[in-house]
């Protein structure tokens, strides 16, 4: 079986700090990972993904997650905040065991202010 | 371009009708998927399909049904509505071999059931 758990459900920063989403998996075999966001009213875009190559992952508009096995995290950070950033983070995790199928976080909503 | 693509975009109904949402795509993918998105629970799984011979319930199945009409279209149906069915559903597809697990989505269908 497989899980996830975004440890924020509401995150909110200042425009210019760093942003901290965090999240934990379970999964029975090696796992592969996605970020998406989710802007308001809008369809879900994919942010980075971890599929068992390099444990540091970057992905669009300055993110990055860092995939550590040892703590099952898959932690995603952005140096520096921008408004446009504003949106609902999701954390996926889908294992070989699951035959690619995705379970979702229940995400986490960053607010952003100037 | 290439796009999952989801019909109608917004629908309100009343309890008791019957509601056929659609879904198709232009991505050449095997792999199609329904959620529903509720606030505070991320995505959950409706159904899911691997190709045109195969349908599988994913984790909340009951009131719902689904048609794989061709590779490219997909199909979600409420038999009759209920008002906890009010929610953001979205399709997604994938190809195991091409996408390595990545799932692409749909603009989603706010559905409202009064």
């Amino acid at each position: 079986a497989q899980s996830v758990t975004q440890l924020d459900s509401h995150v909110s920063v200042s425009e210019g700090t760093p942003v901290l989403l965090r999240c934990n998996y379970s999964s029975s075999y090696s796992p592969s990972l996605f970020w998406y966001v989710q802007h308001p009213n809008k369809g879900l875009q994919l942010l980075l993904k971890y599929t068992s190559a390099a444990t540091l992952v970057k992905g669009i508009n300055g993110f990055e997650a860092e995939f550590k096995k040892s703590e099952t995290s898959f932690h995603l950070t952005k140096p520096s905040a921008h408004m446009s950033d504003a949106a609902e983070y999701f954390c996926v995790v889908s294992g070989t065991d699951s035959w690619g199928k995705f379970q979702f976080g229940a995400g986490t909503q960053v607010v952003v202010t100037p | 371009d290439a796009d999952v693509t989801q019909t109608p975009r917004n629908r309100i109904t009343k309890t008791g009708k019957r509601i056929m949402l659609e879904c198709s795509q232009t991505k050449g993918h095997d792999r199609m998927y329904w959620y529903r998105q509720d606030p505070g629970l991320g995505l959950r799984l409706i159904y899911y399909s691997f190709d045109v011979k195969d349908i599988n319930k994913g984790e909340i199945s009951d009131g719902y049904s689904v048609s794989r009409q061709a590779q490219a279209k997909f199909s979600l149906s409420l038999e009759s509505a209920i008002p906890n069915q009010t929610a953001l559903y979205f399709c997604a597809t994938s190809d195991w071999a091409r996408t390595n697990n990545e799932q692409f989505f749909g603009p989603g269908t706010r559905l409202t059931v009064l």
